[in-house]
């Protein structure tokens, strides 16, 4: 199965900071078809979780335009420019190029 | 909207069975696919299996020989079967639909404990 690595597990930011989540894969997530199918979960709190961005760096509908991700192959990144108190939690990458799907580790991102 | 939701026991004896259903609403069965998602308490989500929107499904292998997922698309739901329940099966599970390999909405989950 593909590891997804994340770092750090932890992440301390205050109001207003700019912060990046790394997640390393084990293999590399393009697909044959040309799409990369790295995307990246956000858990708040006693919530289930919910998608943020899919296919790398495409932003699920309602997401403010402050997180965004990129990367290729088995390095990714997700950005949040100007970390808000609704953004705390533990966030996950996971990825659906190779069956069976997989999930990162989490990073918690917690205020300073 | 779309909307998932789980029922079932929170509260199974070891070597028992577990019994969960997923009900969804705002979308087809025949046109999404549906995976059941478990996490242990503190933990990172485990992919358990789907079913396929064409009826076929698949399986974690480290969890196939005791899981079946199965569906009722007249009612809107989706089954999941686990035998001999351990106590590192507690956790909160999950339904979800899928879209371009990922899962775009998740169900409330439901909180289930295995012990005696």
């Amino acid at each position: 199965d593909v590891v997804l690595t994340q770092t750090p597990p932890t992440l301390s930011a205050t109001i207003g900071q700019s912060v990046s989540i790394s997640c390393r894969s084990s293999q590399s997530l393009l697909h044959s078809n040309g799409n990369t199918y790295l995307h990246w979960l956000l858990q708040r709190p006693g919530q289930s979780p919910q998608l943020l961005i899919y296919l790398v760096s495409r932003l699920e509908s309602g997401v403010p335009n402050r997180f965004s991700g990129s990367g290729s192959g088995t390095d990714f990144t997700l950005k949040i420019s100007g970390v808000e108190a609704e953004d705390l939690g533990v966030y996950y990458c996971v990825q659906g190029t190779h069956a069976p799907w997989t999930f990162g580790g989490g990073t918690k991102l917690e205020l300073k | 909207q779309v909307q998932l939701k789980e029922s079932g026991p929170g509260l199974v004896q070891p070597s028992e069975t577990l019994s969960l259903t997923c009900t969804v609403s705002g979308f087809s069965l025949t046109s999404y696919s549906v995976s059941w998602v478990r996490q242990p308490s503190g933990k990172g989500p485990e992919w358990m299996g789907r079913m396929w929107y064409d009826g076929d499904t698949a399986y974690n292998s480290a969890l196939k020989s005791r899981l079946s997922i199965s569906r009722d698309t007249s009612k809107n739901q989706v089954f999941l079967k686990m035998n001999s329940l351990q106590t590192d099966d507690t956790g909160t599970y999950y339904c979800t639909r899928e879209r371009r390999a990922t899962y775009d909405y998740w169900g409330q989950g439901v909180m289930v404990t295995v012990s005696s």
